[in-house]
């Protein structure tokens, strides 16, 4: 079956950086996703990686590991703002998006 | 960005009544829109591909009679839940990809609640 794995809650600190996980097993692979989900709110993109290795974009930067299975989401200099659910999600050969439960970001100053 | 817009943002109705939702890609066109609901807590959960001009593909154990969708143009997808329960309350979100197939967009989303 299709599975996307990532933490349910994450806690860190105003201005350091934090590491968030997901592992994924679909049916083919056409690239992976993240989103950025406020309460209430639509999910907003944040990045997509198809091939191995590190896009960076601003503070936030994603990796993969088609291999593995694995990817993150690593995001620095933390703001208050950046309190908010991260989505993880893989296309897969029929070109749909697998969601995962996603994971709850809590900013502490 | 590609923007895309829905209507209404929050609609409060009564059981046993429909409630129809407008999903618009404002500034491309889109042939495939993706409706998603989603409840508290939970991820998205994906309902139906809607189709310009063909029929929409319902996931298994969403009942395609109950939620109507209909895909009359290249910008316009509405789906319309009919005989609304208050377990149908949920944030129903429409998302749409552009001419890169994996750039998606998504509209702002519609909280539902049937009283």
């Amino acid at each position: 079956g299709q599975n996307i794995d990532q933490p349910t809650e994450m806690t860190a600190t105003e201005g350091a950086i934090v590491q968030i996980n997901c592992t994924y097993q679909t049916s083919g692979f056409n690239g992976l996703f993240w989103y950025q989900q406020h309460a209430g709110e639509a999910p907003t993109f944040l990045s997509y990686n198809v091939l191995d290795g590190l896009e960076e974009k601003g503070r936030f930067s994603s990796f993969l590991s088609r291999s593995k299975g694995y990817s993150y989401l690593l995001l620095k200099e933390l703001q208050m703002k950046d309190s908010a659910s991260y989505l993880c999600a893989c296309m897969d050969s029929n070109y749909q998006l697998i969601w995962g439960a996603g994971t709850k970001l809590i900013i502490k100053p | 960005g590609a923007v895309v817009s829905q209507h209404p943002s929050w609609v409060i109705c009564k059981s046993g009544t429909s409630v129809k939702i407008e999903c618009r890609s404002l500034d491309f066109q889109a042939t495939t829109m993706f409706w998603y609901r989603q409840f508290p807590k939970q991820s998205l959960m994906l309902m139906a591909t809607s189709n310009e001009g063909s029929k929409a593909t319902y996931e298994q154990g969403v009942e395609k009679d109950k939620f109507l969708i209909n895909h009359a143009s290249l910008t316009l997808s509405t789906l319309t839940v009919t005989s609304a329960h208050p377990e149908d309350s949920s944030f129903y979100i429409c998302s749409a990809p552009t001419s890169q197939a994996y750039e998606q967009y998504f509209g702002p989303g519609t909280r539902l609640t049937v009283t």
